[in-house]
């Protein structure tokens, strides 16, 4: 049971490239989540999405986009890099949306922007 | 608009040391409450939920005052092993879909 699997786990991309962060759980989750964590900022809430086929707006999700096509997985897409997308990437998925599930952690994907 | 707040930090105690963290939230429609745990250069983990009786798991005691918008962690005995960052985090909304995390309190044991 690996869990929470994030590729690629560091990328060094050029502004305006484009790239696709997988994430992958194995455990049946519902619920599929994108943060970024940037120093001093704390984690913040990219998308999320709430089941097969859905997604959803989170706090920062401008210069992103998500697809959710398979229930295992939850794909974050940056069409356009921007050095302000430099940051670490978690992905995390929860079994239920009930008020105290708790939300399983990827390693993290470290993305460089230049 | 700071959503949660914690102790700036960093902590540095000696082994068996009793150390506490403090959070407040300004959400009053924040229904649930948790502690994370994280390590340098990893991920966030589930350390425990709290809840308004307040609850205990071994040497962490966690506290909610939902008057307040105020919770605390408690850790005793301290040991090497709990360096880490404890994240205070909230649901966001009563569905819960949503976690609003703060920036975490930084906690140096040291032999």
């Amino acid at each position: 049971n690996a869990g929470v699997t994030q590729t690629p786990k560091f990328r060094v991309l050029k502004t305006g490239q484009s790239m696709t962060l997988l994430c992958a759980q194995d455990m049946n989750h519902e619920y599929m989540y994108w943060y970024r964590q940037d120093p001093g900022m704390g984690l913040r809430l990219i998308h999320y999405s709430v089941g097969e086929g859905t997604t959803a707006k989170g706090e920062v999700p401008d210069g992103y986009n998500v697809s959710r096509l398979k229930k295992q997985n939850f794909l974050l897409g940056l069409e356009s890099a921007a050095p302000s997308q430099t940051s670490v990437y978690f992905c995390a998925s929860s079994y239920s949306r009930g008020p105290q599930e708790t939300q399983y952690f990827g390693p993290g994907t470290r993305l460089l922007v230049l | 608009r700071k959503e949660v707040e914690q102790d700036p930090g960093p902590f540095n105690v000696p082994e068996g040391a009793t150390v506490a963290f403090n959070c407040t939230y300004s959400n009053s429609a924040s229904q649930s409450f948790f502690w994370y745990r994280q390590d340098c250069r990893k991920e966030p983990k589930l350390l425990m939920s709290v809840y308004s009786s307040g609850n205990e798991d071994g040497r962490f005691t966690a506290q909610l005052n939902r008057a307040s918008q105020y919770i605390s962690l408690l850790i005793r005995d301290s040991k090497l092993s709990d360096s880490a960052t404890y994240l205070c985090v909230v649901t966001a909304n009563q569905a819960g879909t949503a976690l609003i995390f703060g920036k975490g309190t930084t906690l140096s044991v040291s032999s």
